[in-house]
């Protein structure tokens, strides 16, 4: 059964950065994309950035770039999500999910709250 | 920047049959955008419904179904179950970038 599971909940100073894990079990981690998205108390679904492990280059979205950097190591099937420069505004639930071999976004993590506060 | 649009909020009855849209401020929504829809309930992370405009997962009720309609992507609820309330977004791909849908509250009253 493929599975994603997230590293546990973070509390930030603005300012700061904040590295995430998303491991995943099951299935065929090398070949399939895995993004991270995010949402904000209250708000809809973001979509942040993805890669596709085996070829290591990451997608990020526009508002994102040069803040976002998204790795994966194949050795321990987890994929990271490093976010700079903090801000308030970055207080969100992020989650990772996973495309299979025919549909994006298939499997989600359980996600992983960050609250960035002074 | 792209804008996905979807709306804010319907209300349906038990029993009822409710369409979800998804436009995108590009122009019409095609199978190209492959489209996807999923479900969020609160307190818990999305799960997948439907992909490629019309494909179900192992999980989705037969009562939900993806097409193209006017030029969007649409997600029809038939006969709406107590516990189908919930968030809905729609997700489009912008060859290598994708974007969410503001997400649709449906309430089932």
């Amino acid at each position: 059964q493929v599975q994603l599971v997230q590293s546990g909940a973070e509390v930030k100073r603005p300012g700061s950065s904040v590295k995430l894990s998303c491991k995943a079990s099951g299935g065929t981690f090398s070949s399939n994309a895995i993004s991270w998205v995010r949402q904000a108390p209250g708000q809809g679904l973001e979509w942040m950035g993805g890669i596709i492990p085996m070829f290591g280059t990451a997608n990020y979205a526009q508002k994102f770039q040069g803040r976002v950097t998204i790795t994966t190591d194949e050795s321990t099937t987890t994929a990271y999500m490093e976010l700079t420069s903090l801000i308030s505004e970055d207080t969100a639930v992020y989650y990772c999910a996973r495309d299979s071999d025919v549909s994006a976004f298939e499997i989600w993590g359980q996600g992983t709250v960050v609250t960035v506060a002074s | 920047q792209t804008v996905v649009t979807q709306e804010p909020s319907l209300t349906v009855s038990p029993g009822g049959t409710v369409t979800l849209t998804c436009a995108s401020s590009t122009g019409a929504v095609t199978s190209g955008y492959y489209p996807n829809w999923f479900q969020q309930k609160p307190g818990q992370a999305p799960r997948a419904l439907i992909y490629s405009t019309s494909n179900k997962h192992s999980w989705t009720p037969a009562r939900f179904s993806g097409s193209l309609l006017g030029g969007k992507a649409a997600l029809t609820l038939s006969g709406v179950q107590p516990e189908d309330e919930a968030d809905y977004y729609c997700l489009l791909y912008y060859g290598g970038a994708l974007v969410f849908g503001g997400g649709t509250k449906l309430t089932v009253l």
